[in-house]
């Protein structure tokens, strides 16, 4: 059974840092994409970046790009997220997603998120 | 940056009756669209990818089509746990979803 563990959300003062993690069990985890994806509250989702199985293409949507860096362990099955200069408007519930290929194809299971608070 | 562009934001049918939702590209896209279905306080599922492909374990009442710019989720009968957000997806510049369409009970 494919699982998606996230950790490392809480509350964060604005302009502070934060290192959320991503821990996957049931599937060959170098051999597909990850994602981060996040929701506001009450909100849609939002692509937040993107990594492919060797980490030779990463991307990121244009609200993070400068502030955040994924990476992954694939000897560890385990996807990164670091957050730095946090705002308010980056407050939401961030998803883990596989993707169903190496590349960028769409995103077949979900963890259940962790929720970043970004508040004084 | 490509923009998907939902409609209807909000669709109200009855159990049994077919659901029709369109999402637009601001340019072509090929045929790199996918379609979510999101209930409350649960993560996403994916239901379609490459515009026409149901993902495993999807019924075959839900089905994608279309490509370049107009793309189609067609939910053939609706079943009472298909009332829910449903979300476009594009991959042909990064990722981008759209903003949703909600189909609840008339």
């Amino acid at each position: 059974e494919v699982q998606l563990v996230e950790s490392g959300g809480g509350l964060v003062q604005p302009g502070r840092s934060l290192r959320l993690s991503c821990t996957a069990s049931g599937f060959t985890f170098d051999d597909f994409a990850m994602h981060w994806v996040r929701q506001a509250p009450g909100k849609g989702l939002e692509w937040v970046s993107g990594i492919n199985w060797n980490s030779g293409s990463i991307g990121y949507a244009d609200s993070v790009k400068g502030r955040f860096s994924i990476s992954r362990d694939n000897a560890k099955n385990s996807l990164y997220l670091q957050m730095n200069s946090l705002r308010a408007e980056d407050t939401a519930l961030y998803y883990c997603a596989k993707d169903i290929g190496a590349y960028y194809r769409g995103l077949d299971y979900w963890g259940q998120g962790t929720l970043v608070t970004v508040s004084s | 940056e490509i923009v998907l562009t939902q409609s209807p934001a909000t669709l109200s049918l009855s159990p049994g009756e077919r659901a029709t939702l369109s999402c637009r590209a601001s340019q072509s896209i090929s045929s790199y669209l996918a379609w979510y279905q999101q209930k409350p306080g649960q993560a996403p599922r994916l239901l379609i990818y490459d515009a026409s492909n149901r993902a495993t374990g999807i019924p075959a009442r839900f089905s994608g089509s279309g490509s370049g710019t107009d793309f189609t989720l067609t939910i053939s009968s609706l079943e009472p746990e298909d009332f829910a957000v449903y979300y476009c997806q594009q991959r042909s510049n990064w990722l981008t979803f759209g903003p949703g369409t909600k189909v609840d009970i008339k």
